[in-house]
């Protein structure tokens, strides 16, 4: 099967900058999205890229390269209720999503 | 506010027992969808419906069944719970069933087994 590998968990310091990495395998590609889970909440939309490069949207940038699998989620400026859980998840073939486990960002002072 | 609403938001069920999680959405989406979310795992698929009439298994269907009579509603049926279905289980929607449509989801169902 497809696997989808990004840290567990991550901390870092409000105010400063965070790149959470996402790997993936490449076949059967379909995009890649980026979700933020706080606890006990649903997952919300934060970004999506299908093509190479960079997508920045305010605080947050969302990187991918095909050729190498690989993704990463950019938070600048961070600030406490940043403090989440950070989902990756790949389009496949058949129009599904295949979910990484969640990286989970701890925002210390 | 459109969004999707989930029932019950939380439940204690004993083994054995049926029991049917509620989904409906008003935001017109063709695309609906059951995950369960465990501690350190990913989201897993259950079931999906691509639109009206339609349903698909997912990646862990055993144990569930799902039907999509309209566009609204995607209920979410447990035959006879089993203690491996604790789980939180979140309903999704998205405008089309191809994988660029963004997911919305439910505020989610944390079911427990005895």
């Amino acid at each position: 099967g497809q696997n989808i590998d990004q840290p567990t968990e991550m901390t870092a310091t409000e105010g400063a900058i965070v790149q959470i990495n996402c790997t993936y395998q490449t076949s059967g590609f379909n995009g890649l999205f980026w979700y933020q889970q706080h606890a006990g909440e649903a997952p919300t939309f934060l970004s999506y890229n299908v093509l190479d490069g960079l997508e920045e949207k305010g605080r947050f940038s969302s990187f991918l390269s095909r050729s190498k699998g690989y993704s990463y989620l950019l938070l600048k400026e961070l600030q406490m209720k940043d403090s989440a859980s950070y989902l990756c998840a790949q389009g496949d073939s058949n129009y599904q999503l295949i979910w990484g486990a969640g990286t989970k960002l701890i925002i210390k002072p | 506010i459109a969004g999707i609403t989930q029932a019950p938001t939380s439940q204690i069920l004993a083994a054995g027992r049926r029991m049917t999680l509620r989904c409906t959405q008003d935001m017109r989406h063709n695309a609906m969808y059951w995950y369960r979310q465990d501690l350190g795992l990913g989201l897993r698929l259950i079931h999906y419906s691509n639109t009206a009439g339609t349903t698909g298994k997912g990646e862990v269907p055993d144990g569930y069944s799902v039907s999509r009579a309209n566009t609204d509603d995607f209920p979410l049926t447990l035959a006879s719970a089993v203690p491996s279905q604790t789980s939180v289980y979140f309903c999704a929607s998205s405008d089309s069933p191809d994988s660029a449509s963004p997911l919305h989801f439910g505020n989610g169902t944390r079911l427990t087994v005895t």
